[in-house]
């Protein structure tokens, strides 16, 4: 089946406690995106990546890091979480090298303490 | 700065009726525009896009309409049923100058029985 998937689905943690959320797809897809979704905000683009190795900062990049070493596979990283981080996380992914068409993966709901 | 704004937080119709979805846009280079379903618990659902040197694309029971003369983007939903609650965002892009994709805070629908 093909989609996208993110793990955990659910985390609580402490400020400052470094966590990574893990992407994958199975689709082949060249580009791959992370957004954060708050009430009254919509969606937010936090980084988004054209391909392999290649990454650039959406809207709301501070605080994150991401990394593409392999096509299938976009990790976010919050190397020091704080509150303001507390959110509901999606990461999607798109055939052509765009933000086309995108496949949006379940969530995952963050909140740190 | 720039944004994606949609004109009305929620939206109430009939089942069986015809439903318009507004959303204005502020950055007048934006070539892209791509519209969302979000059902409650799940992660957005591409529903149909268009580019700006069209201004009608029709899809199944959907249609998108863009003015770029006053910014404005709506979806049409024919006959409306109650699968069709949800929240709908609405987004743009500006492909000469990056890869980016900006969301507006969305709009309710609620269908009535």
């Amino acid at each position: 089946e093909a989609q996208v998937t993110q793990n955990p689905r659910y985390l609580i943690t402490v400020t400052g406690k470094k966590l990574t959320v893990t992407c994958s797809q199975n689709m082949n897809h060249e580009y791959m995106s992370w957004y954060r979704q708050d009430p009254g905000l919509g969606l937010r683009q936090i980084y988004y990546s054209m391909n392999v190795e290649v990454t650039d900062k959406g809207d709301v990049p501070e605080g994150y890091k991401v990394s593409r070493k392999e096509k299938r596979n976009f990790p976010l990283i919050l190397e020091s979480p704080s509150p303001n981080q507390t959110s509901l996380y999606f990461c999607a992914s798109s055939l052509a090298g765009g933000p086309n068409e995108q496949f949006f993966g379940p969530g995952t709901r963050l909140t740190v303490l | 700065g720039e944004s994606v704004g949609l004109h009305l937080p929620t939206l109430s119709v009939q089942e069986g009726d015809n439903s318009i979805i507004n959303c204005a846009y502020s950055n007048s280079a934006s070539d892209y525009f791509i519209w969302y379903k979000q059902e409650s618990g799940k992660g957005p659902q591409f529903i149909i896009d268009i580019r700006s040197n069209m201004d009608k694309r029709q899809g199944q029971r959907v249609t998108v309409l863009l003015n770029k003369t006053v910014k404005h983007l709506s979806l049409q939903i024919a006959a409306t049923q109650p699968g069709d609650s949800a929240v709908y965002f609405c987004a743009e892009n500006d492909w000469k100058s990056d890869y980016k994709l900006s969301f507006g805070a969305g709009t309710t629908v609620t269908v009535r029985a």
